[in-house]
């Protein structure tokens, strides 16, 4: 019973580092999100897959850029990384259609030092 | 995107009814009501949503006002799980992204 899972859990970089998330999901989805959350805030959405083949901004996509491997697989990466960018990353998916909920990971821990 | 206006926080002893409300008075006609959770440590978990007719899973009730500007999502036995900060968004029938605001800290006291 995965539904969507991301890796790694935790991380630690050093700025300037690059590096990859990555999100897989088992619920042959279509549309699939990558969203940051800063504490104490809601989430914010990064950039997000409507389909295969598919990439668009969301409303923080600066410093980061995506990869729709396949249909069940989502990356972000982080090609330069910043402390602004310490934050906890969340994927989700969803089947796309009229209104369907989004499903999430348990989120990848992100700090940049 | 439709604005919502929740409080900020509440509080509900164990095992009493809660009634959590959102306004979404520029909701257009289209858009579903969706509430989701986000438990301590955790990503956001679906809880339910509606279009025009109150709803009703095992986690909660949804009751959606007849002019749609405003819902309230209803636990029906509020348990010390239930502690979480929960959110309502507008979604419109495509596949636009959630929208998340600040939601609703919703305390259990024991």
């Amino acid at each position: 019973n995965a539904g969507v899972t991301q890796t790694p859990k935790f991380q630690v970089l050093k700025t300037g580092q690059s590096m990859t998330l990555q999100c897989a999901q088992d619920m042959n989805h279509n549309s699939m999100y990558w969203y940051r959350q800063d504490p104490g805030m809601g989430l914010r959405l990064i950039y997000y897959s409507a389909s295969e083949g598919t990439t668009d901004k969301g409303e923080v996509p600066n410093g980061y850029n995506v990869s729709r491997l396949n249909k069940r697989e989502f990356s972000l990466r982080l090609e330069s990384a910043a402390p602004s960018q310490t934050s906890v990353y969340f994927c989700a998916s969803s089947a796309g259609a009229s209104g369907q909920p989004q499903h999430f990971g348990d989120g990848t821990r992100l700090s940049i030092l | 995107d439709a604005k919502t206006t929740q409080p900020n926080s509440m509080e509900s002893n164990e095992e009493e009814p809660v009634h959590l409300p959102c306004n979404h008075s520029t909701i257009s006609g289209t858009d579903y009501i969706h509430w989701y959770r986000q438990l301590p440590s955790q990503g956001p978990e679906y809880v339910i949503h509606g279009l025009t007719s109150n709803v009703n899973n095992r986690m909660a009730s949804l009751a959606i006002a007849e002019d749609r500007k405003s819902s309230t999502l209803i636990l029906h036995r509020a348990t010390l799980r239930d502690a979480a900060v929960y959110y309502c968004i507008p979604m419109n029938s495509g596949n636009t992204p959630l929208v998340f605001g600040k939601g609703t800290r919703l305390s259990v006291i024991a």
